[in-house]
């Protein structure tokens, strides 16, 4: 019963492709996060829900579409993907202010 | 730019000793410090917190420290355990933004047996 799950765990695509990176929360939270770590290791926010509703997009291209149906999902969905997109995608939840539950991150590999 | 600075890329200890792993931030609006732990093909987990209110939190063997004058806090692990060995993250927030983390490059940790 994981708290906060995305799928997949790997990811390899081809240049050009479109992809989507899936997460689920059991924990009731009302903020989801979806946080890149690029080849420096260094973990950046991309976007934020809160009750489904869009409260933080950090200059992210917009071939990076994040979808929440429900509270307890927000996806992401990566148009013409490009090499620069390779990296670990982390999903995570929140209910009190900075600490965040995390998943096991997505590692996609854009060749 | 960066906000959150780990500046030592890694660190080496023998067990039973104590872990000082040190961060400095620049942004003053930050006022809630975290750390978060991380093995490898896994997510962050959270370790502890402090606000800024206050300059000392401990639980266990994990001990943060924030001296918000020198803008600098500090995660202290005794006595450190081979299962510490990981990557640890400085993480910083500010009041009302959401709850949104900046987080530091992290500094991997080996405690030697």
């Amino acid at each position: 019963d994981t708290a906060v799950s995305q799928t997949p765990k790997y990811l390899v695509t081809q240049m050009g492709n479109d992809k989507s990176i899936k997460c689920e929360q059991n924990l009731g939270h009302d903020t989801m996060y979806w946080y890149k770590q690029d080849s420096k290791k260094f973990l950046k926010i991309m976007f934020s829900y809160n009750n489904k509703e869009l409260i933080i997009n950090e200059t992210v291209p917009n071939r990076f579409s994040p979808k929440s149906p429900d509270k307890a999902h927000l996806n992401l969905h990566i148009n013409s993907l490009e090499l620069g997109d390779s990296a670990v995608y982390f999903c995570a939840s929140s209910q009190v202010i900075g600490r965040a539950f995390f998943g096991q991150g997505t590692r996609l590999t854009v060749v | 730019d960066q906000q959150v600075k780990q500046n030592s890329p890694s660190l080496s200890v023998q067990e039973g000793r104590i872990s000082i792993l040190n961060c400095d931030y620049t942004n003053s609006m930050f006022d809630y410090f975290l750390w978060y732990k991380k093995y490898p093909a896994e997510g962050p987990t959270f370790l502890i917190s402090i606000s800024s209110i206050k300059d000392k939190n401990e639980d266990g063997r994990f001990t943060v420290f924030l001296n918000k004058s020198a803008k600098h806090l500090s995660l202290h692990i005794v006595p450190s355990q081979p299962g510490d060995s990981a990557v640890y993250f400085c993480a910083a927030s500010e009041a009302g933004a959401n709850s949104k983390l900046t987080f530091g490059k992290g500094i991997t940790l080996s405690v030697r047996p």
